[in-house]
């Protein structure tokens, strides 16, 4: 029974960078989530697909920000030219498609931009 | 206003003994749903508890329970029994439904409650 994977766990970067992120999810579930945590604050929304399809996009996903999950298996969050803003952890979660909508998370990324 | 309200960022419990951690939430939905999570220091997200607005019964899970409270809008999580290892932050979320604007499946969570069990 594997749970939510993410890599990689920690990234440093250079400001003005690329970076990616790599998510899957538990394999029955076919709903997708991306989530940014800053410090000494809960998990806020970034973006949701059910299967393939992005659904919603928070405004908080600048459009430095894409994630794709292109086979609606694995999902990949990449942001262009990094910020410092851009520092904080980076969670993933998946659910299955039932009225309860448990999200399961991942263990996230750990995004440094020096 | 905030959604999800969590108003104590630390409390102490001796081991083996019960615990109550705090989480009011506002939300003008009929259907929503309620969440408990645990966040070690190693960063994981680790879900405790569910309890939807439509049961009646609170929600156990093992030594977590749910206090649901639906007219003052407050889930409180009981920790029986407290372990040196349920020290974590723990975080209280919402499902919302549509009418409030929210999607039915995106969480809006709260500032968490950092929880420091002593032996």
């Amino acid at each position: 029974d594997t749970g939510v994977s993410q890599n990689p766990r920690h990234k440093i970067t250079k400001r003005g960078q690329n970076v990616t992120f790599r998510c899957d999810p538990i394999s029955e579930h076919n709903r997708l989530y991306w989530y940014r945590q800053t410090l000494g604050q809960g998990p806020e929304f970034l973006t949701y697909f059910q299967n393939e399809a992005q659904l919603e996009k928070s405004r908080l996903l600048s459009d430095r920000f894409s994630a794709e999950r292109p086979k609606g298996s694995f999902s990949t969050l990449e942001i262009q030219r990094t910020e410092q803003g851009d520092s904080a952890m980076y969670l993933c979660a998946s659910s299955l498609d039932d009225s309860k909508n448990i999200q399961y998370f991942g263990a996230g990324t750990r995004l440094s931009v020096l | 206003a905030q959604k999800i309200t969590q108003t104590q960022p630390g409390m102490f419990v001796q081991e083996k003994e019960a615990v109550t951690l705090d989480c009011t939430y506002d939300t003008s939905d009929q259907s929503y749903g309620l969440f408990w999570y645990k966040q070690p220091s190693s960063g994981e997200m680790i879900f405790l508890i569910y309890q939807g607005s439509y049961d009646e019964q609170n929600a156990t899970e093992g030594r977590y329970s749910l206090n649901f409270q639906k007219a003052r809008k407050s889930a409180n999580l009981v920790i029986s029994a407290s372990q040196l290892g349920d020290s974590a932050m723990y975080f209280c979320a919402m499902r919302e439904g549509y009418r409030s604007g929210g999607s039915n499946y995106k969480l809006t969570f709260g500032k968490g409650t950092l929880l420091t069990v002593n032996p």
